[in-house]
């Protein structure tokens, strides 16, 4: 069956770094998305990754190795702002979007 | 602000009760989704549609009727609801269908509570 797995919640201090990390299992692959959704917003847009390796875009990053089927967002300098939950979504070989039930972040100062 | 507008915010509604849940999105854009949100489970699907025409329906029960009457407006009508159906409603949009081209833009739900 297809699958995305990440850890239910997770906590870190303000100024510090944490990495939220995605495992998949899906009938092809084609890229991965990572979302933040803040409390009662929408979710919102923060990467997609086809290709292995690393993208930095500011103070996050975001990790795919295909072949470990493993993918991870790095979220540097945490912010109070930051607190939120983080979406992991793979595109199997149809581009359907499996989603996984996302990542609690808290944030404490 | 993302583009895409969802309301109401939130609704309440009996078992017997007709709604409607309306989005709208001023993208541009020529796919448009719905989907559930429950607490710690993942996203599912329930409907998508591409230039107004229904291109997918993962089997969600017939209480919930989606209607698509042009590329900027997407309904979800309710009826008969079971308590199980409390959830946030997701509306979201796409350049395309073909979802590996562009990311998903969502509108900030429609929480139901079902009693």
């Amino acid at each position: 069956g297809q699958n995305i797995d990440q850890p239910t919640e997770m906590t870190a201090t303000e100024g510090a770094i944490v990495q939220i990390n995605c495992t998949y299992q899906t009938s092809g692959f084609n890229g991965l998305f990572w979302y933040q959704q803040h409390a009662g917003e929408a979710p919102t847009f923060l990467s997609y990754n086809v290709l292995d390796g690393l993208e930095e875009k500011g103070r996050f990053s975001s990790f795919l190795s295909r072949s470990k089927g493993y993918s991870y967002l790095l979220l540097k300098e945490l912010q109070m702002k930051d607190s939120a939950s983080y979406l992991c979504a793979g595109t199997d070989s149809n581009y359907q979007l499996i989603w996984g039930a996302g990542t609690k972040l808290i944030i404490k100062p | 602000e993302t583009g895409v507008t969802q309301t109401p915010r939130h609704l309440v509604m009996g078992m017997t009760n007709k709604k409607s849940l309306k989005c709208e999105q001023h993208l541009g854009h020529n796919a448009m989704y719905w989907y559930k949100q429950s607490a710690k489970k993942p996203l599912e699907l329930m409907f998508v549609y591409s230039l107004e025409e229904r291109v997918e329906n993962n089997s969600v029960p017939s209480r919930f009727s989606p209607e698509c009457p042009n590329s900027s407006h997407l309904f979800l009508h309710l009826h008969t609801l079971q308590p199980e159906d409390s959830a946030l409603y997701l509306c979201a949009s796409s350049q395309s269908r073909d979802r590996n081209t562009g990311e998903l833009f969502f509108g900030e739900g429609s929480r139901l509570t079902v009693l």
